[in-house]
């Protein structure tokens, strides 16, 4: 079973636009939450990333949003461009690095 | 990442051959991984060692082997390639912090 379940699987989101992917996950002893982003023939690079002891994490046009009780957290991308097309990962780590299952994103110019 | 290189970056093969993907890291970390990435599954670990003296198996170890030469280099072996195990393989490190990780460029590999 997915211990991080990421949605949705494929998002288009207009140049300008808000993109937004959901990440949630069960176990409580997770501490640490990065988002990776993966470019077509390239490997996964570590974009951003928080501590369940912060609701808000944000660098640039990326910001994480963190919900302990809920168990959520979330990747927002303000104003999309183009060059943002790629593969987001949310992940979760405890002991090991666990992936979420990924979100297509294109962005439309 | 050219910190973290692999060879072969292709590699066709067919059913029932042993083939071996390598990883070598000029990072310095101790920590190595071996992914698989499958579409709508994401990257799944396969072994991982935290130093030459230790190797430990991942969630998706079945048919594959790991050897760690040195520190900077971990290979994966499929001992007998089958068609499902066609997908996208990376290499990753990570330091003593051993949060965040470091991939490398993928090896895409096709079993006939």
């Amino acid at each position: 079973q997915q211990q991080v379940k990421q949605s949705p699987q494929s998002l288009i989101v207009q140049k300008g636009g808000i993109s937004i992917i959901n990440c949630a996950y069960e176990n409580t002893a997770f501490d640490y939450f990065p988002w990776y982003q993966q470019f077509p023939g390239k490997g996964p690079a570590l974009l951003i990333a928080i501590r369940p002891d912060v609701s808000e994490k944000k660098e640039g046009r990326f910001t994480i949003s963190f919900n302990k009780s809920a168990k959520q957290f979330s990747l927002h991308i303000m104003d999309s461009q183009p060059g943002d097309s790629a593969t987001y990962f949310c992940a979760a780590y405890g002991n090991k690095l666990v992936f979420g299952a990924g979100t297509i994103l294109r962005v439309k110019s | 990442d050219a910190d973290v290189t692999q060879t072969p970056r292709n590699r066709i093969t067919k059913t029932g051959k042993r083939i071996m993907l390598e990883c070598s890291q000029t990072k310095g970390h101790d920590r190595m991984y071996w992914y698989r990435q499958d579409p709508g599954l994401g990257l799944r670990l396969i072994y991982y060692s935290f130093d030459v003296k230790d190797i430990n198996k991942g969630e998706i170890s079945d048919g594959y082997s790991v050897s760690r030469q040195a520190q900077a280099k971990f290979s994966l072996s499929l001992e007998s390639a089958i068609p499902n195990q066609t997908a996208l393989y990376f290499c990753a490190t990570s330091d003593l912090n051993r949060e965040t990780q470091y991939f490398g460029p993928g090896t895409r590999l096709l079993v006939l």
